[in-house]
C-alpha cells in the first residue's frame, strides 16, 4: 500500500513568487492536512480539509491556501513568497469518519521550499 | 489553548540502554496522543497512537502510556540501538478541534555504538 506522496520533493523560489504542493493521500483516507515546519517555529498546522471542504485552519497569513479534490488528493498554495516561507512542507492524511477524532495520521516526505 | 512540552530536548546514551522520552499537555480534552520519529531532511513516522480510553501501546521495543489526568505521555525504548537516532516528536490534538495536531519541539535522541 503507497504511503502519502509528496512532490515536489525540493524547489527553489524567488520572493513575490507563488508554488504550488502537491499531496497524494494514502488510498482511502479522507482527510489531509498540511504542516510547516521551520527550525525555528517547529511544526505548525496550516489546514485540515475533508471530503473537499476545509475544517480548520492555522494561523497563517491569506498568502497561504488549499484545496482538497474529490479523489482526496491536495494542493496548497503560496503566493508572494517571503524569505520567511522557506521550510518543510508536510502533508498527512488519515482514515477519518468525519467525526472529531482524526485518529492516526500518517505524513509524507515533505517538500522542500527553499525562497531567495 | 494546547501546549505540548517535551523533555529532554536531547539525549545521548550508549547502546542496550532503556530510556524514557516525557511528553507534557496542558488541555486533556483530547481524543489520542501520536508519537512520531523523524530521522534528518525526512517526514515524519509514526510510532505509536493512543486512543484516550486507553492507558497504554506497545510495538515491538516501544511502549507508549497516556495519563490524561496529569497530562503526561512517557515514550519508553528498550534496549536502545544506533538506529533509534532520530528526534522523537508527540502531538496532542488543538482544543478547538480534534482536526489538527498541536506538536511538541521534540526530543533529539543519539544511541552511541
Amino acid at each position: 500500500k503507497a504511503g502519502v506522496t509528496q512532490t515536489p520533493r525540493y524547489l527553489i523560489k524567488t520572493r513575490g513568487q507563488q508554488v504550488t504542493l502537491s499531496c497524494s493521500p494514502i488510498s482511502g483516507h479522507r482527510s489531509v492536512s498540511w504542516y510547516q515546519q521551520t527550525p525555528g517555529q517547529g511544526l505548525q498546522f496550516l489546514f485540515e480539509y475533508f471530503s473537499e471542504t476545509q475544517r480548520n485552519k492555522g494561523n497563517f497569513p491569506g498568502r497561504f491556501s488549499g484545496r482538497q479534490f474529490s479523489n482526496s488528493r491536495s494542493e496548497m498554495n503560496v503566493s508572494t513568497l517571503e524569505l520567511g516561507d522557506s521550510a518543510l512542507y508536510l502533508c498527512a492524511s488519515s482514515l477519518a469518519d468525519g467525526g472529531m477524532n482524526t485518529g492516526e495520521l500518517f505524513f509524507g516526505e515533505g517538500s522542500r521550499l527553499t525562497v531567495l | 489553548k494546547q501546549e505540548v512540552t517535551q523533555i529532554p530536548a536531547a539525549l545521548s546514551v550508549p547502546e542496550g540502554e532503556n530510556l524514557v522520552l516525557n511528553c507534557s499537555f496542558t488541555d486533556s480534552a483530547i481524543y489520542n496522543l501520536q508519537w512520531f520519529r523523524q530521522d534528518p531532511g525526512k517526514g515524519l513516522t509514526s510510532l505509536l497512537l493512543i486512543q484516550s480510553s486507553q492507558r497504554e501501546q506497545t510495538s515491538g521495543r516501544l511502549n507508549a502510556s497516556l495519563d490524561k489526568s496529569s497530562g503526561r505521555s512517557t515514550l519508553y525504548i528498550a534496549a536502545s540501538q544506533p538506529g533509534d537516532s532520530a528526534t522523537y516528536l508527540c502531538a496532542a490534538p488543538g482544543p478547538d478541534s480534534s482536526y489538527k495536531l498541536i506538536f511538541g519541539s521534540g526530543t533529539r535522541l543519539l544511541v552511541r555504538p
